[in-house]
């Protein structure tokens, strides 16, 4: 089945703890993004990446760090994650260059004590 | 910069059409979506339409875009309580662009 798969699905963590969610996709997929939703401020885009190796910042980069050593993998790092980093995190893919149908992981629901 | 705006709001009794409104500020917008997000799942896109169409429709969805007034509706007929979700619209310049969400709208079934 075509998908994107996030792992942890809930994590609670502290203040200053190193964590890292993972993407993965099984569609070949060039595109990866990471987006929070926030209550009353809809989903923000983390960071991108259009292909292996090519990562951007998005709208809200502060405080996290992406890599893109294969294609499949997109994963999330939290160096010393802070309480304003409680939020749900989703990873989308698309096969098209930056847009049009993004197939979004199921969400990572992540609290910072 | 883009900004798309939504209400966050919508309360519909089952049987009723829904509709969800939308209005985006980038005139040079080519494609807008609308993208369903079901309790504790991620987004999946519903449907989308080129700015070069005036209307869409797909069984139950109609999407309809004012380009003038920059303006995008979904209507959803006979709306069931599995419709109840977060609906978001998008939109993108190009299909190698950023695309930028609305915050949503909860829609809310009234039996």
């Amino acid at each position: 089945e075509a998908q994107v798969t996030q792992n942890p699905r809930y994590l609670i963590t502290v203040t200053g703890k190193k964590l890292t969610v993972t993407c993965s996709q099984n569609m070949n997929h060039e595109y990866m993004s990471w987006y929070r939703q926030d209550p009353g401020l809809g989903l923000r885009q983390i960071y991108y990446s259009m292909n292996v190796e090519v990562t951007d910042k998005g709208d809200v980069p502060e405080g996290y760090k992406v890599s893109r050593k294969e294609k499949r993998n997109f994963p999330l790092i939290l160096e010393s994650p802070s309480p304003n980093q409680t939020s749900l995190y989703f990873c989308a893919s698309s096969s098209d260059g930056g847009a049009n149908v993004l197939t979004f992981g199921a969400g990572s629901r992540l609290t910072v004590l | 910069g883009e900004d798309v705006e939504q209400s966050l709001f919508l309360s519909v009794r089952e049987g009723d059409s829904s509709v969800i409104n939308c209005t985006y500020t980038d005139s040079s917008s080519t494609y807008l979506y609308w993208y369903k997000q079901e309790p504790g799942a991620g987004l999946q896109l519903l449907t989308y339409i080129f700015s070069n169409m005036d209307m869409k429709q797909d069984q139950r969805l109609t999407v309809l875009l004012n380009k003038k007034d920059k303006h995008l509706s979904l209507r959803i007929a006979d709306t069931q309580t599995g419709d109840s979700a977060i609906y978001f619209c998008a939109e993108s310049q190009n299909r190698d662009d950023k695309i930028i969400f609305g915050k949503g709208t909860r829609l809310h079934i009234l039996p």
